[in-house]
């Protein structure tokens, strides 16, 4: 159950757009169409952004998109907002009904 | 609307055990399978633990196999997280979170309830 990769941090001004990868193996991303990505702002629970994979849940908008190429996931923030500046982790199903988070990625809004 | 509010966490010595209970309302409890997540201080997310949603079914991360235990009472609509054998790299803030309709997202979260292991 080792975490799935994704970059330390990650930047854009507003109105630009940012794009966090989320690397695993075949044993979870590679192997399941299941990748969720919460966002987490400082001193807050995580808020579910994308599920399965690209599916937006109802509220969340349509600035956010995800992804998926073989072992690697993706989440786009378009337009991005100074509101979006947060942590964010990637979470796949790992089989056998365990799960793993993500290393987490902190976007900055310049 | 959906709330779940965890309680139970606080200072506790190494090697010691403690409950954690999350209280669920505005859903359906007992059509839902639940998780509990926990977060280090500074570090990032780290899944724990799965209960189906009739408790039928649970499932642990490897590091905390065989000292935690998940289980639920729908009749009271409470998840619970026993904590036995504490260590200090236990120390984490503790939330329950809904499996969402995908089934293998989380939907909803508690805010969370901090666990400091400590002598």
């Amino acid at each position: 159950q080792s975490a799935l990769t994704q970059p330390p941090s990650a930047s854009g001004s507003p109105g630009q757009s940012v794009t966090i990868s989320c690397t695993g193996t075949s044993s979870d991303i590679g192997g399941y169409n299941s990748v969720s990505w919460y966002q987490q702002h400082p001193g807050k629970a995580p808020k579910l952004m994308i599920y399965e994979v690209s599916k937006r849940p109802s509220g969340v908008p349509d600035r956010f998109s995800g992804s998926k190429s073989g072992y690697t996931a993706s989440l786009t923030v378009s337009g991005l907002q100074a509101e979006d500046e947060a942590d964010y982790y990637c979470y796949s199903y790992a089989g056998s009904d365990v799960y793993v988070f993500g290393t987490g990625t902190t976007v900055t809004v310049l | 609307q959906v709330q779940l509010v965890e309680s139970g966490g606080g200072v506790v010595q190494p090697g010691r055990s403690l409950r954690l209970s999350c209280a669920a309302s505005g859903f359906t409890f007992s059509s839902f399978g639940m998780h509990w997540v926990r977060q280090a201080p500074g570090k990032g997310l780290e899944w724990v633990a799965l209960i189906w949603y009739d408790g039928s079914n649970k499932y642990y991360a490897d590091s905390v196999k065989g000292r935690f235990t998940i289980s639920r009472d729908n009749s009271k609509s409470t998840l619970y997280l026993q904590m036995n054998s504490l260590r200090a790299e236990d120390t984490a803030v503790y939330y329950c979170a809904r499996a969402g309709v995908g089934g293998d997202d989380l939907d909803y979260w508690g805010q969370g309830t901090l666990v400091t292991v400590s002598s």
